[in-house]
């Protein structure tokens, strides 16, 4: 299992373009999450998914929208990207029984300039 | 909705000695407390975790207890050594509609040799 994988890793926009970041994993995973992790904070729930076809905000929805058509893909996207918006993406996901543990991709580096 | 306060955000320690980090919540329903580990440059890792029916937890060097009455939980890390230096992050979990997760802050722990 290849578990939870992102791309781009690293990405420079300029303000006011727009972007899809790609999340994928292949445990068969239920839940999904997108976070954002600002340089020496902690991580902010930002959209979330309990299967296929539901989504539901989190903490900082703004500015970002989400889809989830399958079971495998969460791909997160920027519209009208902001320097606010600078920051390290993470997605996760976990199984809908059995461990409560999420499994996190390896971050998208996004800088908006 | 929730809240998770996280103290304190640097900690800096002699190898061999015991390390604490210390977790609030705000949500009485949150049944579930996880902690991660975050190397620079790297995503989070769970190292150990806790539900709301256990009071105290523990795998090796590393223990977690947790206080349900005060909305309380803590990190210990035991004869620390230089590659436990990372950033350490609690979580405060809400069983229903997707497990939303909320972080602390983060506690940079720097162990020197």
């Amino acid at each position: 299992n290849a578990g939870v994988t992102q791309t781009p890793k690293f990405r420079i926009l300029k303000i006011g373009q727009s972007m899809t970041l790609q999340c994928t994993q292949d445990m068969n995973h239920n839940y999904m999450y997108w976070y954002r992790q600002d340089p020496g904070m902690g991580l902010k729930l930002i959209y979330y998914s309990v299967g296929a076809g539901i989504t539901d905000k989190g903490e900082v929805p703004n500015g970002y929208n989400v889809s989830r058509s399958t079971t495998e893909d969460f791909p997160l996207r920027l519209e009208l990207a902001a320097p606010s918006q600078t920051s390290v993406y993470f997605c996760a996901s976990r199984p809908r029984v059995g461990t409560y543990e999420q499994y996190f991709g390896p971050g998208t580096r996004l800088t908006v300039t | 909705g929730e809240n998770v306060e996280q103290h304190p955000s640097t900690l800096s320690v002699q190898e061999g000695d015991s390390a604490v980090i210390k977790c609030t919540y705000s949500d009485s329903a949150s049944n579930y407390f996880p902690w991660y580990k975050q190397e620079l440059g790297k995503r989070p890792q769970l190292i150990i975790d806790i539900r709301s029916n256990v009071g105290e937890k523990k795998d090796q060097r590393i223990a977690v207890t947790l206080n349900k009455t005060a909305k309380h939980f803590s990190l210990h890390i035991t004869e620390t050594q230089p590659e436990d230096s990372a950033v350490y992050f609690c979580a405060a979990s809400l069983n229903t509609g997707g497990f939303k997760t909320i972080f602390g802050a983060g506690t940079r722990l720097f162990v020197k040799a």
